[in-house]
């Protein structure tokens, strides 16, 4: 099992260019979720997808837009790429059974620069 | 306030000692807490979860859970230079883990 995977590991951007950071996870679980990560800041959920079909927000989605493409695939689209959205971008997925012990796991990573 | 708060550190520590890690959470509904290591330049992964007040102890690592007090810990027994890492403690409410910043942990051989 590959777990959660992320395309592309590096990207610069110039301010107001789009892209999309595509993530995909074999172990069938149902959530998948986005975060950044800025140092001294830890881990911020920008959107999550607690099961196939649906989107939520998170702390902090502006800039964002996201789609769960199906249950293995979750990715998530920059239109307008700003100097602050510079960050390393997770992304991670959970079973979320509603069990105490539901874990998440995590990808290697998007680090992303804006200029 | 934020939800999850650690101890700010770094913590330097000489290796076979003790690490003691602390995070306070400020949110009473919140069902379990995780501890993920991060190694500088790679993804979190999982060192272990609690979800009962007490003691739960894996190989070298002890998780103490006191919800009365909205506090967890981790202890790291006999500190490995392979330990040195950043440790985030995360709290799981409604199936979002909120994260606290990290303590970065320097184990000196």
């Amino acid at each position: 099992n590959a777990g959660v995977t992320q395309t592309p590991k590096f990207q610069v951007l110039k301010t107001g260019q789009s892209m999309t950071l595509q993530c995909a996870q074999d172990m069938n679980h149902n959530s998948m979720y986005w975060y950044r990560q800025d140092p001294g800041m830890g881990l911020r959920l920008i959107y999550y997808s607690a099961s196939e079909g649906t989107t939520d927000k998170g702390e902090v989605p502006n800039g964002y837009n996201v789609s769960r493409l199906n249950k293995r695939e979750f990715s998530l689209r920059l239109e307008s790429a700003a100097p602050s959205q510079t960050s390393v971008y997770f992304c991670a997925s959970g079973r979320t059974s509603g069990s105490y012990s539901d874990t998440q796991y995590f990808g290697p990573g998007t680090r992303l620069t804006v200029l | 306030q934020k939800e999850v708060e650690q101890n700010s550190g770094p913590l330097s520590v000489p290796e076979g000692a003790i690490a003691s890690l602390n995070c306070t959470y400020s949110d009473r509904g919140s069902q379990s807490f995780f501890w993920y290591r991060q190694y500088s330049g790679k993804s979190p992964e999982l060192i272990m979860f609690i979800y009962s007040n007490g003691d739960k102890e894996d190989g070298r690592f002890t998780a103490q859970l006191n919800k009365a007090s909205q506090y967890v810990s981790l202890l790291i027994r006999d500190s490995q230079p392979s330990d040195s890492a950043t440790y985030l403690c995360a709290v799981l409410n409604d199936y979002k883990l909120s994260f606290g910043a990290g303590t970065t942990v320097t184990v000196r051989a």
